[in-house]
Formats: structure tokens, C-alpha cells, sequence
């Protein structure tokens, strides 16, 4: 079953805009990751944040976490129009536990 | 970067055949290996957990007849949906967990395997 929703489902802006899409989940999580899924193909792995930390930034990439509100967010500065795809949070509990995918955003940068 | 391959990419199969997807980790050895499956526009659902050297782990309702996983080595999981139908036709994806800091894990995934059931 999926632990998080998130949102908005779909996204659509022009190159150069930013982008930020939020997860919240439902029980308490070791760690929170972010992937990133362009159509047809695997995951990519782009940021893990602990639940001892509050930010954390990946180049255009920055991620927030606030466990009391059981919510994450991703923000995509400066688009590009290769930034395209669906990303996905997914949230970790105990050491070794599985990953608990949401449901996804998808993000469509225009040129 | 772990490198996490899957063979085949595409496979279109009959009506009751059966069909093995492979996955495997290139660089590092796995000794647990996830089985995702995700239909077109949604989420990815966890089919089961695969260890090396013992039975798999399957989630609620994933039938482990039908589904049969095999993970023979630290390197190699198989899938093999056994009897397939037109609804299993689905994207399939592995992932391989690699330990990361402070005992949190981080997922590598496979470029996923599109099964088509005619």
C-alpha cells in the first residue's frame, strides 16, 4: 500500500520557473528519498534526507523535511525543459526497511 | 554510482507462458532485492522483497505461485510470472539496496522490464 500522497499530481511550467511538489506520509520514517522516473524508465535516486534533518540541497535540487507535519517537499529551481518526468517520494522506516512509494507528480517543463 | 541492470527491456509473451525477467547488480553485491510493479501512470506497489540465499518476502495480495522470485546470488534475482495472463502485463522494476549513512538505505533501480500478455 502507499504510505504518502502527493502533490499536486500534475505540474506544468515554463523553462526556467521553479518547480516544488510536496509529499506528506502517515507513519513515523527513518529516512525520506526522492526519485525521479522519465517515462518508460527506471528510478533515479536524486536526494535522502534523515528524519534528523530539517534541509537538504542537491545542486537545483532542495528538499525539505518537517516530521511534525509528517510532509516533505522538493524544489526544482530553474527548470529545464530535461527536468521532465515524474518524481516520487518514498519513505523509509527502521534500518533495512522497504520503501513506501507515493503516488507521484508529474512535471512537464515547456521550452 | 550501483549499477542495477534488468534483461529483458521488453518482452511480449502469450496466454499461459511463462516469462523469467532478470536483475542484476553490476558493480556491488545485493544481498536484498526489491520487485516493483507499475502500471501505466501510477505510483510503483512493492511485489515482494528478495534475499539471497532464502525464501522471498511477498506483500499482501501478490500471489508467490504466480510470482515466482529466485536470488541465487549476490549479484542476480529472477522473476518469473508463471501462467501469465493479459492482466499482467505491467512495467516491472528491481532495485537493489545499497547501506548508506547512519543505517538508512538507499534503493537502486533497474531500467525495468515492459511485459506485454497477448
Amino acid at each position: 500500500s502507499q504510505q504518502g500522497e502527493e502533490d499536486p499530481q500534475a505540474l506544468s511550467i515554463q523553462e526556467g520557473e521553479n518547480a516544488t511538489m510536496n509529499c506528506s506520509y502517515k507513519t513515523s520514517i527513518n529516512n525520506l528519498q526522492w526519485y525521479r522516473q522519465n517515462s518508460g524508465r527506471g528510478l533515479v535516486h536524486l536526494i535522502l534526507i534523515r528524519s534528523n534533518e530539517r534541509e537538504k540541497h542537491s545542486g537545483r535540487l532542495r528538499v525539505t523535511l518537517d516530521t511534525s507535519k509528517k510532509s516533505s517537499s522538493l524544489l526544482i529551481t530553474a527548470s529545464r525543459a530535461a527536468d521532465t518526468a515524474s518524481y516520487f517520494c518514498a519513505t523509509g522506516g527502521a534500518a533495512g526497511n522497504k520503501l513506501t512509494f507515493g503516488g507521484g507528480t508529474r512535471v512537464l517543463v515547456k521550452p | 554510482g550501483a549499477v542495477v541492470s534488468q534483461h529483458p527491456s521488453r518482452v511480449i509473451c502469450k496466454s499461459g507462458t511463462s516469462v523469467k525477467i532478470e536483475c542484476r547488480s553490476l558493480d556491488f553485491q545485493a544481498t536484498t532485492m526489491f520487485w516493483y510493479r507499475q502500471f501505466p501512470k501510477q505510483s510503483l506497489m512493492l511485489m515482494a522483497t528478495s534475499n539471497e540465499g532464502s525464501k522471498a518476502t511477498y506483500e499482501q495480495g501478490v500471489e508467490k505461485d504466480k510470482f515466482l522470485i529466485n536470488h541465487a546470488s549476490l549479484t542476480l534475482s529472477t522473476l518469473t510470472v508463471t501462467s501469465a495472463h493479459p492482466e499482467d502485463s505491467s512495467f516491472y522494476i528491481c532495485s537493489a539496496r545499497v547501506p548508506g549513512l547512519a543505517g538508512s538505505y538507499e534503493q537502486y533501480f533497474g531500467p525495468g522490464t515492459r511485459l506485454t500478455v497477448t
